[in-house]
Protein backbone atom coordinates (compact mmCIF):
# COMPACT_ATOMS: atom_id res chain seq x y z
CA UNK A 1 0.00 0.00 0.00
CA UNK A 2 1.85 3.05 -1.63
CA UNK A 3 0.89 5.81 1.35
CA UNK A 4 3.04 8.72 -0.35
CA UNK A 5 2.31 8.45 -4.36
CA UNK A 6 4.80 10.40 -6.75
CA UNK A 7 2.72 10.08 -10.07
CA UNK A 8 5.67 11.67 -12.24
CA UNK A 9 8.60 9.20 -12.57
CA UNK A 10 10.49 11.95 -15.12
CA UNK A 11 10.44 15.63 -15.42
CA UNK A 12 12.74 17.58 -18.39
CA UNK A 13 13.36 21.03 -17.76
CA UNK A 14 15.08 23.53 -19.02
CA UNK A 15 17.90 25.28 -17.13
CA UNK A 16 17.16 28.97 -15.51
CA UNK A 17 13.12 27.68 -15.90
CA UNK A 18 11.09 26.89 -12.71
CA UNK A 19 10.69 22.39 -12.39
CA UNK A 20 7.74 21.55 -10.21
CA UNK A 21 7.39 18.18 -8.37
CA UNK A 22 4.74 16.51 -6.80
CA UNK A 23 3.74 14.38 -4.49
CA UNK A 24 0.49 12.89 -2.56
CA UNK A 25 -0.26 11.03 0.31
CA UNK A 26 -3.41 9.36 1.43
CA UNK A 27 -2.65 9.04 5.64
CA UNK A 28 -4.13 11.47 7.32
CA UNK A 29 -2.10 10.68 10.56
CA UNK A 30 1.42 12.11 8.39
CA UNK A 31 2.37 15.81 9.95
CA UNK A 32 5.59 16.20 8.56
CA UNK A 33 6.89 16.34 5.32
CA UNK A 34 10.21 16.16 3.13
CA UNK A 35 12.30 15.96 -0.05
CA UNK A 36 15.28 14.40 -0.66
CA UNK A 37 17.63 14.33 -3.42
CA UNK A 38 19.38 11.67 -4.73
CA UNK A 39 22.58 10.65 -6.75
CA UNK A 40 23.21 7.10 -8.56
CA UNK A 41 24.93 5.28 -6.19
CA UNK A 42 24.66 7.78 -3.31
CA UNK A 43 22.28 7.76 -0.26
CA UNK A 44 19.40 10.40 -0.92
CA UNK A 45 20.62 13.82 0.85
CA UNK A 46 17.83 15.72 2.74
CA UNK A 47 16.48 19.01 1.06
CA UNK A 48 13.75 20.67 2.52
CA UNK A 49 10.66 19.56 5.05
CA UNK A 50 7.58 21.19 6.18
CA UNK A 51 5.33 21.15 9.19
CA UNK A 52 1.78 20.37 8.65
CA UNK A 53 1.24 23.35 10.63
CA UNK A 54 2.72 25.56 7.49
CA UNK A 55 1.53 25.60 4.07
CA UNK A 56 5.17 26.80 2.99
CA UNK A 57 8.42 26.64 3.50
CA UNK A 58 11.05 27.98 1.52
CA UNK A 59 15.42 27.42 1.47
CA UNK A 60 17.33 29.35 -0.84
CA UNK A 61 15.93 28.30 -4.58
CA UNK A 62 14.24 25.43 -2.98
CA UNK A 63 10.45 26.29 -1.80
CA UNK A 64 8.21 23.51 -0.67
CA UNK A 65 4.16 23.68 -0.52
CA UNK A 66 1.49 21.66 1.31
CA UNK A 67 -2.07 21.59 0.59
CA UNK A 68 -3.56 19.88 3.67
CA UNK A 69 -6.99 19.38 2.77
CA UNK A 70 -5.97 17.96 -1.24
CA UNK A 71 -3.09 16.02 0.98
CA UNK A 72 -0.98 17.34 -1.26
CA UNK A 73 2.66 18.60 -1.92
CA UNK A 74 5.04 20.08 -4.33
CA UNK A 75 8.78 20.90 -4.54
CA UNK A 76 9.21 24.26 -6.78
CA UNK A 77 12.94 24.97 -7.75
CA UNK A 78 14.24 28.33 -8.99
CA UNK A 79 15.85 28.86 -10.72
CA UNK A 80 16.76 25.05 -12.37
CA UNK A 81 20.42 23.95 -12.83
CA UNK A 82 21.89 21.24 -14.57
CA UNK A 83 23.38 20.02 -11.34
CA UNK A 84 19.83 19.61 -9.81
CA UNK A 85 19.92 16.78 -12.17
CA UNK A 86 18.87 13.74 -10.18
CA UNK A 87 16.41 11.99 -8.64
CA UNK A 88 13.75 13.38 -5.90
CA UNK A 89 11.92 11.49 -3.09
CA UNK A 90 8.87 13.15 -1.25
CA UNK A 91 8.61 11.44 2.26
CA UNK A 92 6.37 11.49 4.97
CA UNK A 93 6.00 10.99 9.09
CA UNK A 94 4.20 11.32 11.94
CA UNK A 95 3.94 10.19 15.66
CA UNK A 96 2.79 7.55 17.20
CA UNK A 97 3.30 4.12 14.97
CA UNK A 98 5.13 5.67 12.67
CA UNK A 99 7.40 6.93 15.05
CA UNK A 100 11.02 7.19 13.28
CA UNK A 101 9.92 5.80 10.01
CA UNK A 102 9.53 7.51 6.72
CA UNK A 103 7.07 6.53 4.13
CA UNK A 104 9.21 7.27 0.79
CA UNK A 105 7.24 7.72 -2.32
CA UNK A 106 9.04 6.10 -5.83
CA UNK A 107 10.96 9.27 -6.90
CA UNK A 108 10.52 11.54 -10.10
CA UNK A 109 13.90 11.60 -12.34
CA UNK A 110 14.51 15.49 -12.87
CA UNK A 111 16.22 16.35 -15.82
CA UNK A 112 17.46 20.00 -16.50
CA UNK A 113 18.97 20.20 -19.63
CA UNK A 114 21.42 23.71 -21.10
CA UNK B 1 30.69 17.58 12.34
CA UNK B 2 31.10 13.82 10.17
CA UNK B 3 28.08 12.47 8.10
CA UNK B 4 26.86 9.18 8.61
CA UNK B 5 28.84 6.33 7.55
CA UNK B 6 28.18 3.34 6.50
CA UNK B 7 30.81 0.15 5.99
CA UNK B 8 31.26 -2.06 3.59
CA UNK B 9 30.44 0.42 0.58
CA UNK B 10 29.88 -3.14 -1.21
CA UNK B 11 29.68 -6.80 -0.49
CA UNK B 12 29.24 -10.13 -2.82
CA UNK B 13 27.50 -12.84 -0.83
CA UNK B 14 26.29 -16.25 -1.84
CA UNK B 15 22.81 -17.30 -1.55
CA UNK B 16 22.94 -18.95 2.20
CA UNK B 17 24.99 -17.10 3.64
CA UNK B 18 24.58 -14.43 6.69
CA UNK B 19 26.05 -10.95 6.44
CA UNK B 20 26.51 -8.03 9.00
CA UNK B 21 26.34 -4.16 7.77
CA UNK B 22 27.70 -1.35 10.10
CA UNK B 23 26.28 2.20 10.11
CA UNK B 24 27.83 5.25 12.55
CA UNK B 25 25.24 7.89 13.01
CA UNK B 26 26.24 11.43 13.08
CA UNK B 27 27.42 12.42 16.73
CA UNK B 28 24.39 13.30 18.56
CA UNK B 29 21.94 11.60 16.92
CA UNK B 30 20.29 8.46 18.91
CA UNK B 31 18.08 7.29 16.08
CA UNK B 32 19.24 5.12 13.53
CA UNK B 33 16.70 3.57 10.94
CA UNK B 34 17.21 1.32 8.45
CA UNK B 35 15.95 1.05 4.38
CA UNK B 36 16.03 -1.06 1.89
CA UNK B 37 16.18 0.20 -1.80
CA UNK B 38 15.30 -1.93 -5.31
CA UNK B 39 14.14 -0.52 -8.33
CA UNK B 40 10.87 -2.35 -7.88
CA UNK B 41 9.79 -1.69 -4.72
CA UNK B 42 11.74 1.44 -4.18
CA UNK B 43 12.63 2.72 -0.27
CA UNK B 44 11.19 0.19 1.81
CA UNK B 45 11.44 1.10 6.13
CA UNK B 46 13.51 -1.77 7.84
CA UNK B 47 13.61 -0.65 11.53
CA UNK B 48 14.53 2.07 13.76
CA UNK B 49 16.33 1.78 16.77
CA UNK B 50 16.87 4.71 19.26
CA UNK B 51 18.28 4.30 22.58
CA UNK B 52 19.35 0.31 22.14
CA UNK B 53 15.79 0.18 21.93
CA UNK B 54 13.69 -1.02 18.38
CA UNK B 55 11.14 1.72 18.60
CA UNK B 56 9.39 0.64 14.47
CA UNK B 57 9.70 -2.47 12.27
CA UNK B 58 8.73 -2.50 8.79
CA UNK B 59 6.95 -5.76 7.02
CA UNK B 60 10.12 -7.83 6.55
CA UNK B 61 10.92 -11.27 7.59
CA UNK B 62 12.44 -12.34 10.74
CA UNK B 63 16.07 -12.66 8.82
CA UNK B 64 16.63 -9.32 8.69
CA UNK B 65 17.35 -8.16 12.31
CA UNK B 66 19.27 -5.37 14.03
CA UNK B 67 20.45 -4.02 17.15
CA UNK B 68 21.72 -0.37 18.43
CA UNK B 69 24.99 0.22 20.59
CA UNK B 70 25.16 2.42 23.67
CA UNK B 71 27.66 4.99 21.24
CA UNK B 72 24.54 4.81 18.92
CA UNK B 73 25.80 2.94 16.49
CA UNK B 74 24.17 0.11 14.78
CA UNK B 75 24.18 -2.62 13.06
CA UNK B 76 21.79 -4.95 10.37
CA UNK B 77 22.55 -8.54 10.47
CA UNK B 78 20.41 -10.92 7.21
CA UNK B 79 20.88 -14.21 7.92
CA UNK B 80 20.05 -17.03 4.96
CA UNK B 81 20.41 -14.52 2.32
CA UNK B 82 17.92 -15.02 -0.94
CA UNK B 83 18.67 -13.46 -4.10
CA UNK B 84 15.50 -11.20 -3.67
CA UNK B 85 18.21 -9.64 -1.06
CA UNK B 86 20.23 -7.93 -3.11
CA UNK B 87 19.36 -3.92 -2.80
CA UNK B 88 21.02 -0.72 -1.29
CA UNK B 89 21.04 -0.90 2.11
CA UNK B 90 20.74 2.55 3.73
CA UNK B 91 21.34 3.35 6.79
CA UNK B 92 19.76 7.02 8.84
CA UNK B 93 20.43 8.92 11.89
CA UNK B 94 18.16 11.57 13.40
CA UNK B 95 17.76 13.35 16.50
CA UNK B 96 15.03 10.85 16.80
CA UNK B 97 12.62 12.94 19.34
CA UNK B 98 10.30 15.40 17.64
CA UNK B 99 12.41 16.20 14.36
CA UNK B 100 11.82 14.08 11.32
CA UNK B 101 14.61 15.08 9.58
CA UNK B 102 16.42 11.84 8.57
CA UNK B 103 20.12 12.04 7.10
CA UNK B 104 21.33 9.34 5.18
CA UNK B 105 24.55 7.74 4.57
CA UNK B 106 25.79 6.64 1.05
CA UNK B 107 24.40 2.92 1.38
CA UNK B 108 25.95 -0.68 1.18
CA UNK B 109 25.33 -2.15 -2.05
CA UNK B 110 24.81 -5.74 -1.56
CA UNK B 111 24.70 -8.57 -4.34
CA UNK B 112 23.98 -12.03 -3.59
CA UNK B 113 24.51 -14.60 -6.45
Amino acid sequence: DQQVKQNSPSLSVQEGRISILNCDYTNSMFDYFLWYKKYPAEGPTFLISISSIKDKNEDGRFTVFLNKSAKHLSLHIVPSQPGDSAVYFCAASGRGSTLGRLYFGRGTQLTVWP
Amino acid sequence: KAGVTQTPRYLIKTRGQQVTLSCSPISGHRSVSWYQQTPGQGLQFLFEYFSETQRNKGNFPGRFSGRQFSNSRSEMNVSTLELGDSALYLCASSLGDSRYEQYFGPGTRLTVT
